[in-house]
């Protein structure tokens, strides 16, 4: 298995609402990676694991909260977002240390 | 910060050789080049990367000039399946952190 699976693929949510978005791979990677890409513009690294343990959180409002259960599993628990958080969210995942990312194909997030 | 410049876009013909450059002029010793691509509505993809010197794989190759200060990637026969958005991104080595920092990418277009 060469694959980060996401789900959900596309997911609507209102601003009161609580969500989550779930990755999973199975390629024994001890690194895993959310990122956040809006329109027409480059990916932008919200939180780093290394080991199931959180490495880097890139000032990330609080209402995004990463949690990785596992070494195969990665979640994104979403909470009072705003429209303006509306966007694909990437999860990527890799050997620690100087080496290729693989990524999936994302979650399409509108928050309304 | 991404600390590579590419060129916005690029064009190429189908079945032709596309060079696409990238300059990395303020890059480490330690630090590698890495190469993505990323085709409309999907994750990034990896492609290739390397440290001095030149790279290939089944993909594309990598040249690296023997300064650092910049690389090329290189497709031997374009194709339509190779339009995407090609990000060049240096992979920091500092302390325990090889998270990957996406600048703006070369959109290339491959016309039939």
């Amino acid at each position: 298995d060469t694959e980060v699976t996401q789900t959900p693929k596309h997911l609507v949510m209102g601003m009161t609402n609580k969500k989550s978005l779930k990755c999973e791979q199975h390629m024994g990677h001890r690194a895993m990676y959310w990122y956040k890409q809006k329109a027409k513009k480059p990916p932008e690294l919200m939180f780093v694991y290394s080991y199931e343990k959180l490495s880097i959180n890139e000032s990330v409002p609080s209402r995004f909260s990463p949690e990785c259960p596992n070494s195969s599993l990665l979640n994104l628990h979403l909470h009072a977002l705003q429209p303006e958080d509306s966007a694909l969210y990437l999860c990527a995942s890799s050997q620690v240390g100087l080496t290729g990312y693989t990524f999936g194909s994302g979650t399409r997030l509108t928050v309304v | 910060d991404a600390k590579t410049t590419q060129p916005n876009s690029m064009e190429s013909n189908e079945e032709e050789p596309v060079h696409l450059p990238c300059n990395h002029s303020t890059i480490s010793g330690t630090d590698y080049i890495h190469w993505y691509r990323q085709l409309p509505s999907q994750g990034p993809e990896y492609v290739i990367h390397g440290l001095t010197s030149n790279v290939n794989n089944r993909m594309a190759s990598l040249a690296i000039a023997e300064d650092r200060k910049s690389s090329t990637l290189i497709l031997h026969r374009a194709t339509l399946r190779d339009a995407a958005v090609y990000y060049c991104i240096r992979q920091n080595s500092g302390g325990s952190n090889y998270k990957l920092t996406f600048g703006k990418g070369t959109l290339l277009t491959v016309n039939p």
